[in-house]
């Protein structure tokens, strides 16, 4: 079955960067994106950008330019998440989404990495 | 770009219909039928419920719908049970930010 499987929790200070992988599986990777989108505790949903192998494109929301990287590696299917420059309401849980190419929702959610910033 | 405004909570009894709205603007709601639903339920990952405004996904029961209105969605609940207990975000297609959530609320089954 369609499946995104994330990479376990992290603890950092502030100033340093997180790394978050996203593994998928049952489905060709490079026929859909990979969103990120996070969700700071008991608030709401905030996008955070976009990822397709096969194009080779992303795209981020104006909040996090230059301080998010978007990577992938078609061969393993997996997807990264870089965030640097952390502060303490980078605090959040972080989802990876599946995208159809066409499609504006996401159908498919890995399971969340719990991102904690603190000193 | 801004969230989406939601209300914070909506309640109602089992078997009751309850609506929760979704208030953007004319780049976001308004100007595209993009608005998507998702159901999350305490711990969990978000479950899309309805997409492209009014379309649901298969295995989604007909109890949830979706229209629009404007600049605002809105997704009906009817005959509402204690397992739709969950928190509800909407989502949009925005011209400057690519995506754009909404708030989020918080249903009580009374």
């Amino acid at each position: 079955q369609v499946q995104l499987v994330q990479s376990g929790a992290e603890v950092r200070k502030p100033g340093a960067s997180v790394k978050v992988s996203c593994e998928a599986s049952g489905y060709t990777f490079s026929n859909y994106d990979i969103n990120w989108v996070r969700q700071a505790n008991g608030q709401g949903l905030e996008w955070m950008g976009w990822m397709n192998s096969n194009t080779g494109k992303t795209g981020f929301s104006q909040k996090f330019q230059g301080r998010l990287t978007i990577t992938w590696s078609t061969s393993i299917s997996t997807a990264y998440m870089e965030l640097s420059s952390l502060r303490s309401d980078d605090t959040a849980v972080y989802y990876c989404a599946r995208r159809g190419l066409y499609d504006d929702w996401f159908d498919t959610w890995g399971q969340g990495t719990l991102v904690t910033v603190s000193s | 770009q801004s969230a989406l405004t939601q209300p914070a909570s909506v309640s109602g009894s089992p078997g009751q219909s309850i609506t929760i709205s979704c208030t953007g603007t004319s780049s976001d709601v308004g100007g595209y039928d993009y608005v998507a639903w998702y159901q999350q339920h305490p711990g969990k990952a978000p479950k899309v419920i309805i997409y492209d405004v009014s379309d649901r996904p298969s295995g989604v029961s007909n109890r949830f719908s979706g229209s629009k209105s404007g600049n605002t969605a809105f997704l009906t609940i009817s005959g509402l049970r204690t397992e739709d207990e969950a928190d509800y975000h909407c989502s949009s297609f925005a011209s400057n930010t690519l995506f754009v959530f909404g708030t989020g609320t918080k249903v009580t089954v009374l």
